[in-house]
């Protein structure tokens, strides 16, 4: 099946700094979303972006999908940014995969 | 109505016990998932409804048991579980079986087996 990976695995950044996460996958896919899950468990849907480049707010996506990777940005961290990303993909199949996630923490 | 609905939030139950988990959604999707969390871990896909059809099971013990009683409405049935199941498990939903449109998620049951 389809590999995901995910660097870095931890991340600690000053609130106000700028960050970039990564997600490599190992073959084709048609649909490709990040997640942060916040602290109580909940998968809040970032952006679905399976090619090219999205944008909202403090946060954008380019997925370069030739190339099997997507790169999510955060600008500006907030502390209510701290939580686990996730990228999770599907190669036309219907198992979602979920890369091992980038756990962030923005220090105040 | 954009949401995933899961009840309930919290459950504790003994290994004896039978529980069952709710997950509903009104966006007219037709597809409909149940995933494995546990702790530190990325969600793992249990089950795949489509169609109201199951489609997917990733070889689950039988003490799980999904069922589909409409388009709308997905349960997980539960019975004689082991302290190793405690887990949050998490229910999502797709406009179409492969998810083009995108997957949306619930807010999860964390599972306690005691």
């Amino acid at each position: 099946g389809i590999q995901v990976e995910q660097s870095p695995p931890d991340l600690i950044l000053q609130e106000g700094a700028n960050s970039t996460l990564r997600c490599n996958f190992s073959d084709s896919v048609n649909n490709l979303q990040w997640f942060h899950q916040n602290p109580w468990g909940q998968l809040i849907n970032l952006f679905y972006i399976p090619s090219g480049t999205k944008q909202n707010g403090r946060l954008s996506a380019t997925t370069v999908a030739t190339e099997r990777y997507s790169l999510l940005y955060i600008s500006s961290s907030q502390t209510t940014d701290s939580g686990v990303y996730f990228c999770a993909v599907d190669n036309y199949g219907q198992n979602f995969v979920f890369g091992p996630g980038t756990r962030l923490s923005v220090l105040p | 109505d954009t949401e995933v609905t899961q009840t309930p939030k919290h459950l504790v139950m003994g290994m004896t016990n039978k529980k069952s988990l709710k997950c509903e959604q009104h966006m007219g999707h037709r597809a409909m998932y149940w995933y494995k969390q546990k702790a530190k871990k990325p969600p793992e896909l249990m089950f795949v409804y489509s169609y109201e059809k199951l489609s997917i099971n990733e070889s689950v013990p039988s003490r799980f048991s999904p069922e589909c009683p409409n388009s709308s409405l997905l349960n997980l049935h539960l019975h004689a579980l082991q302290p190793e199941d405690s887990a949050l498990y998490l229910c999502a939903s797709s406009l179409l079986p492969g998810g083009l449109s995108g997957y949306t998620f619930g807010s999860g049951t964390r599972l306690t087996v005691v």
